[in-house]
């Protein structure tokens, strides 16, 4: 079964320095890896997902996230942090031709300035 | 990209009530899924919508609680069952365009029964 691990519950960054979110994921086959952003009162944004082909893929907002396969992760990144990232943000794992997303726990980021 | 729109955006409700729940798209699409986010909870899928046939549901998710209507390629609405306070959750409509294999969301519905 699919399963995806966050093990952060809460990380709070000064505003400007960089920042990374795990994601570990289980899935017996090539998985569909997807990071979205929930701001307070909000729904979920897709920041970006990785399919196949180049590991590290781009997505919006200045997030990047590199899929390892050896490792089973997905982390998110981003050099430098403003005030405004600051939100949940979701790691989820699908698959090729599948309708069914499961979602990690979810990460709190707090930006301290 | 398209809008997905939920209506309501947030309701308080009495136990033993239901409230239906609406999702539009202004686009066709081919599947539409409904999540529920219980409090400083993640999403779980309740069930998948396709036009033209029946629901299908996650595990733990019954028809009988959570009817699902899908008329067209546009829309589609969840229905809360005799709810109790234990059903006060977010409750999202997600989309997947054809050959995207991504879901988009909506704004989510806030639901609180007393």
């Amino acid at each position: 079964a699919q399963s995806v691990t966050q093990p952060d519950i809460h990380i709070t960054v000064s505003e400007g320095a960089s920042l990374e979110l795990r994601c570990n994921y289980s899935y017996g086959a090539t998985p569909y890896l997807f990071w979205y952003v929930q701001s307070p009162g909000q729904g979920l944004q897709l920041l970006l997902k990785y399919f196949s082909g180049d590991t590290l893929v781009q997505g919006i907002k200045g997030f990047e996230a590199e899929f390892k396969r050896s490792q089973s992760s997905f982390n998110l990144r981003k050099p430098s942090v403003h005030w405004s990232d600051a939100a949940e943000y979701f790691c989820a794992v699908g698959a090729k031709n599948g309708n069914k997303l499961v979602f990690g726990a979810g990460t709190i980021l707090r930006v301290k300035s | 990209s398209a809008v997905i729109s939920q209506k309501p955006s947030r309701d308080i409700c009495q136990r033993g009530t239901s409230l239906t729940i609406q999702c539009q798209v202004d686009s066709q699409v081919t599947m539409m899924f409904w999540y529920r986010q219980q409090p400083g909870q993640s999403l779980t899928l309740i069930a998948t919508a396709n036009q033209g046939s029946e629901a299908t549901y996650e595990s733990g998710f019954v028809i009988d609680k959570f009817p699902i209507s899908r008329p067209n390629l546009t829309f589609s609405t969840l229905t809360v069952s005799n709810m109790s306070p234990e059903d006060s959750s977010i409750y999202l409509c997600s989309v997947d365009f054809r050959g995207q294999e991504t879901q988009y969301f909506g704004p989510g519905t806030r639901l609180l029964v007393l």
